[in-house]
């Protein structure tokens, strides 16, 4: 499979405890995102990359949230001292090189998410 | 930042009619429209999508149509199929500053597709 995988898929954890969920990008991509799904709605933005550089981060992400991606390839991103409102599905995106100029554009493909739950 | 809206929330056809889902936006700097289908369980896919230079794009049964002026593009599912039943989202993308790169989701529109 050459599409952007997630590992775990699923994860069940206790209030307090840490997780780290793992993304692949398909592996030509350069850019890299990371996405909150809640049931009913649409994908949250949390953050992106570019390579290894972080370029934006969402407010959705508060310092219990960290996300990495050390090598330009493949993304961790790690929750802190879970609550029960960070269940949600993760989801991990990529895209490839954006071309320059007015008409730029970033199609994404989308991985088949981490449902986390906190009980 | 941007602000998306989607309607209708909900959509129930008959197999065969016509579905037509809207979506507006507050970002005039936006230049990228995709739709993404996702059905229960599984994750975002992109089917069709068009940048600001374009009105409109087709793709057999399904088209996209944009309006600048008015910020707002609209999917278009003609003979629509069981199998088109899922949720649709509009994710306008937005150009400079820190809004490039990332999707803005709406609140998505749940179609039925009735045999």
């Amino acid at each position: 499979d050459t599409g952007v995988s997630q590992n775990p898929r699923h994860k069940i954890t206790k209030r307090g405890q840490n997780v780290t969920f793992r993304c692949d990008p398909i592996s030509e991509h350069n850019r890299l995102y990371w996405y909150r799904q809640t049931l009913g709605q649409g994908p949250e933005f949390l953050t992106y990359f570019q390579n290894e550089a972080q370029l934006e981060k969402s407010r959705l992400l508060s310092d219990r949230f960290s996300a990495e991606r050390p090598k330009g390839s493949f993304s961790t991103l790690e929750i802190q001292r879970t609550e029960q409102g960070d269940s949600a599905m993760y989801l991990c995106a990529s895209s490839p090189q954006i071309p320059t100029g007015p008409s730029s554009y970033n199609e994404q493909f989308f991985g088949p998410g981490t449902r986390l739950t906190v009980l | 930042g941007e602000n998306v809206e989607q309607h209708p929330s909900t959509l129930s056809v008959q197999e065969g009619d016509s579905a037509v889902i809207k979506c507006t936006y507050s970002d005039s700097a936006s230049n990228y429209f995709p739709w993404y289908k996702q059905e229960l369980g599984k994750r975002p896919q992109l089917i069709i999508d068009i940048r600001s230079n374009v009105g409109e794009k087709k793709d057999q049964r399904i088209a996209v149509t944009l309006n600048k002026t008015a910020k707002h593009f609209s999917l278009h599912i003609t003979e629509t199929q069981p199998e088109d039943s899922a949720v649709y989202f509009c994710a306008p993308q937005g150009a400079g500053g820190t809004s490039y790169g990332k999707l803005t989701f709406g609140q998505g529109t749940i179609l039925t597709v009735h045999p």
